[in-house]
């Protein structure tokens, strides 16, 4: 098992350019969401997604969507990139949506907006 | 709603000392709890959690956390530091709402370990 994958592990974007961070996990884990980490202010959840087809906004969903087409990945768009969104990403996934769930993070992507 | 606060953004121990990293939490309803462990340059790797089951949980890597409901702690304790627990800490409070559980985090600690 590979795990959650993330892709790419860095990333430099321009204001305005959009991008899709990637996320991938093989453990058939039917619940997935994306995080992001500031210093100082830990990890917010941007979006979530309940299985295939079904996702839900997270805290800070603005600037961002996603969409899960299969129970293995579940990509992350950032439509206009911001300066703002300079950040860590994580994805994490566990295998029910159930509170006492562990979850499992990826590496992380870290992106610079300038 | 939920919330979790860890006292200390900074936590340093000599090696062989107790750790001690603090995390207190509200929540409106019976909680879950997690502390997750992050090295530098990694993602964040469950160190133990607290399901209701027993309120003293033990963990990976000699660590053990108390739940205290007339507190409401969930801090997370080392006998003997090691200069390998050099990273950064967070508690987690999960919660059902919906249709799915939502994991908020603390702030984090950062725990350095000095010879």
């Amino acid at each position: 098992n590979a795990g959650v994958t993330q892709t790419p592990k860095f990333q430099v974007l321009k204001t305005g350019q959009s991008m899709t961070l990637q996320c991938a996990q093989d453990m058939n884990h039917e619940y997935m969401s994306w995080y992001r980490q500031d210093p100082g202010m830990g990890l917010r959840l941007i979006h979530y997604s309940v299985g295939a087809g079904i996702t839900d906004q997270g805290e800070v969903p603005n600037g961002y969507n996603v969409s899960r087409s299969t129970t293995e990945d579940f990509p992350l768009r950032l439509l206009s990139a911001a300066p703002s969104q300079t950040s860590v990403y994580f994805c994490a996934s566990s295998y029910l949506a159930g509170a006492r769930e562990t979850q499992y993070f990826g590496p992380g992507t870290r992106l610079l907006v300038l | 709603a939920q919330s979790v606060t860890q006292l200390g953004s900074h936590v340093s121990v000599s090696e062989g000392a107790l750790v001690l990293l603090r995390c207190n939490y509200s929540s409106s309803v019976p909680p879950y709890l997690f502390w997750y462990v992050q090295y530098p340059n990694q993602g964040l790797q469950l160190l133990l959690k607290y399901t209701s089951a027993a309120t003293l949980v033990k963990g990976i890597n000699g660590f053990e956390a108390e739940f205290k409901k007339s507190e409401t702690s969930f801090h997370l304790t080392k006998p003997s530091a090691h200069m390998s627990d050099a990273a950064e800490y967070f508690c987690a409070v999960s919660a059902l709402t919906g249709t799915a559980s939502k994991l908020t985090f603390g702030t984090g600690t950062r725990l350095q370990v000095t010879l």
